[in-house]
């Protein structure tokens, strides 16, 4: 199984800062089958980014991923105030299914 | 709008039954293959199963293997989850997801929650 290391773990930050969390993977992500999803306190998670770098429907160009093989990252250019979340990263290239244990991003 | 509603949940002894069910709108469920993620209380998200556009193919988490069985009917446009033998360890929301861009999840449900306890 491909375990996934986000880092960060918490992140205090003010609205308005650049930010970049980071997702590790233990082996290497085929296809680049790596998704970011954001999840506010008491809301379901969020599809943010799929393959690696592809923003989901509706989301804004704030919001940009990048990397491959092993190595990805969440850039978010400007913090809004509806951004502080806890974010995951999630590989679907191969089975099982494996999420990253989050990355919680918090007003400074 | 595309749209996924959970039910099922509740709380139940160790070692009973639940079944979950989801139902699906604003879109043409049978073109899509199928998950349930589940998140425990205050911990991270944990894939759980997944189904198939046509249900013809299914896929466990090992801590649910054997014990879980994922299905659905396309007719009724509804995903089950039915969940034998729980344990405490079972206790979280669960989500019904549908897999995009082979294997991204959007949307989510809004969850249901299973408390396992006696």
């Amino acid at each position: 199984e491909i375990v996934l290391t986000q880092s960060p773990g918490t992140l205090s930050l003010s609205p308005g800062e650049r930010v970049t969390l980071s997702c590790r993977a233990s082996q290497s992500v085929s296809s680049s089958y790596l998704a970011w999803y954001k999840q506010k306190s008491g809301q379901a998670p969020r599809l943010l980014i799929y393959g690696a770098s592809s923003r989901a429907t509706g989301i804004p160009d704030r919001f940009s991923g990048s990397g491959s093989g092993t190595d990805f990252t969440l850039t978010i250019s400007r913090l809004e105030p509806e951004d502080f979340a806890v974010y995951y990263c999630q590989q679907y290239g191969s089975s099982p299914i494996t999420f990253g244990q989050g990355t919680r991003l918090e007003i400074k | 709008q595309v749209q996924l509603v959970e039910s099922g949940g509740g709380v139940v002894q160790p070692g009973r039954s639940l079944r979950l069910s989801c139902a699906a709108s604003g879109f043409t469920f049978s073109s899509y293959a199928m998950h349930w993620v589940r998140q425990a209380p205050g911990r991270g998200l944990e894939w759980v199963a997944l189904i198939s556009y046509a249900g013809t193919n299914e896929e466990y988490a090992d801590s649910v293997k054997g014990r879980f069985t994922i299905s659905r009917d396309n007719s009724k446009k509804t995903l089950y989850l039915q969940m034998n033998s729980l344990r405490p360890e079972d206790t979280a929301v669960y989500y019904c997801v549908r897999d995009v861009f082979h294997g991204s999840f959007d949307p989510w449900g809004q969850g249901t929650l299973v408390t396992v306890s006696s």
